[in-house]
């Protein structure tokens, strides 16, 4: 059966580290792959998009990269801060659909 | 631009009443998706409209759940009657239709949370 993973345990670092999330999926063949935030009583934002043809995207603090061998797509924060605690999701949408599929998140908490 | 608005934000319901979530999407946006999230599940699609049509409602629960799209502008859904299981948050998005499957930007509503006891 079609699964994605989000660690469900909360990541805790300290400010100023980089944090690391990981979204694993199976059964699956994205032709892209979307991150989303979403804090306490919000509905998710979007904050990167990365296509299958691609290794890594860049925006400010944020990295992804997306291995379709390991079917794995990675989020790093880099230089965090308090404000970007928050649940994290990673979405799937299939080639030729417009409907994303989402994983259940990673709640990120950045420790002053 | 106004975003996706929803209403109620919050809703309690005994089990067997009726109950109405009202969606506004962003003007122009052509899609517009309804979604749930369960307590400690992940968010799930229930269906996605273009314009005012159903092009997949593959994850609509049951015939309980009545989803329609007026005019191609708002949405509301319909829940009658409500179940205990149907308990959650309901999320409402909306996004351009840019002609490219996948490139898709959702933008979401602050979600109506639905309590039935």
């Amino acid at each position: 059966s079609q699964k994605i993973e989000q660690n469900s345990e909360a990541l805790n670092i300290q400010e100023g580290k980089t944090a690391t999330l990981t979204c694993n999926y199976t059964n699956y063949s994205p032709a892209y792959l979307q991150w989303y935030r979403q804090d306490p009583g919000r509905g998710p934002v979007f904050l990167l998009l990365i296509r299958e043809n691609e290794k890594e995207k860049r925006k400010e603090r944020l990295k992804v990269t997306f291995d379709t061998t390991l079917k794995q797509s990675l989020f790093h924060i880099t230089a965090s801060q308090p404000a970007d605690s928050a649940t994290y999701l990673c979405a799937l949408v299939p080639g030729g659909s417009y409907i994303p599929t989402f994983g259940r998140g990673t709640s990120l908490i950045v420790h002053p | 631009e106004a975003g996706v608005t929803q209403f109620p934000s919050h809703s309690v319901i005994e089990k067997g009443q009726t109950v109405t979530l009202r969606c506004d999407p962003i003007s122009g946006h052509d899609n517009l998706y309804w979604y749930r999230r369960v307590m400690g599940k992940e968010i799930k699609f229930l269906l996605h409209f273009v314009k005012e049509s159903k092009q997949d409602e593959s994850g609509m629960p049951n015939n309980r759940f009545l989803a329609e799209r007026t005019g191609g502008t708002y949405s509301t859904l319909k829940v009658q009657p409500a179940e205990l299981e149907d308990s959650g948050v309901y999320f409402c998005a909306s996004s351009r239709n840019d002609g490219t499957s996948g490139a898709n930007v959702l933008t979401f509503g602050a979600g109506s949370r639905l309590t039935v006891l």
